[in-house]
């Protein structure tokens, strides 16, 4: 059974700084993982998508780094704005016959001006 | 703007009673799905189809029943709401199940008392 862990949980930041949110699963065989993005109240906004041939996807300020291996990514901020403040959740998507999507809890990030 | 399109926003709704929650996306993708999402538990995969016409069971289906008769429109019925149904439902899509993209729509409060 897949297991997706993002640690911490929370992570407040002063605004400029660069940061990195960590995303961890349990079995190696995937066939992409995906990064999101919930503002309080509001749904999923799609950042990322990593298919498992794939190393790394960047967006703007964000890069993605997938190592199926390790069971690891990481979601990689430049400069980090207040705008930026929402909570981060990492999805991974399994083999199988039923392709299964397993969320991450996610982590809370905070970026004070 | 492209996208899927969820109704109602939020509804406080009897126990007992029968519920419909509606979900439109305009982007043409073959899969559809729908998860709850509750404080400490996550996203939680409830029903999702594959294309127009197919239906599945995901991890949370019990009193939850769904229906695609066509591309872009993919209802969740509750037939007797129970409280322990309280929470907010997410409608989602992507062009295919096995590595599309998830895209999710704003959401859909739902109160049961």
């Amino acid at each position: 059974k897949q297991e997706v862990t993002q640690i911490p949980a929370a992570l407040s930041v002063p605004e400029g700084e660069n940061l990195v949110l960590n995303c961890s699963f349990t079995d190696s065989a995937i066939y992409n993982l995906q990064w999101f993005r919930q503002d309080p109240g509001k749904g999923l906004t799609s950042l990322l998508l990593i298919q498992s041939s794939q190393r790394e996807q960047t967006s703007g300020r964000l890069n993605a780094s997938l190592d199926k291996s390790s069971g690891r990514s990481t979601l990689y901020i430049a400069a980090s704005q207040p705008g930026d403040s929402a909570t981060y959740l990492c999805a991974v998507r399994s083999g199988g016959s039923n392709y299964k999507l397993t969320f991450g809890k996610g982590t809370l990030l905070t970026v004070n001006p | 703007i492209a996208g899927i399109t969820q109704a109602p926003t939020s509804q406080i709704l009897a126990a007992g009673r029968r519920m419909t929650l509606r979900c439109t996306q305009d982007m043409r993708h073959n899969a559809m799905y729908w998860y709850r999402q509750d404080l400490g538990l996550g996203l939680r995969l409830i029903h999702y189809s594959n294309t127009a016409g197919t239906t599945g069971k995901g991890e949370v289906p019990d009193g939850y029943s769904v229906s695609r008769a066509n591309t872009d429109d993919f209802p969740l019925t509750l037939a007797s709401a129970v409280p322990s149904q309280t929470s907010v439902y997410f409608c989602a899509s992507s062009e295919r199940r096995q590595t599309g993209e998830l895209f999710f729509g704003e959401g859909s409060r739902l109160t049961v008392l």
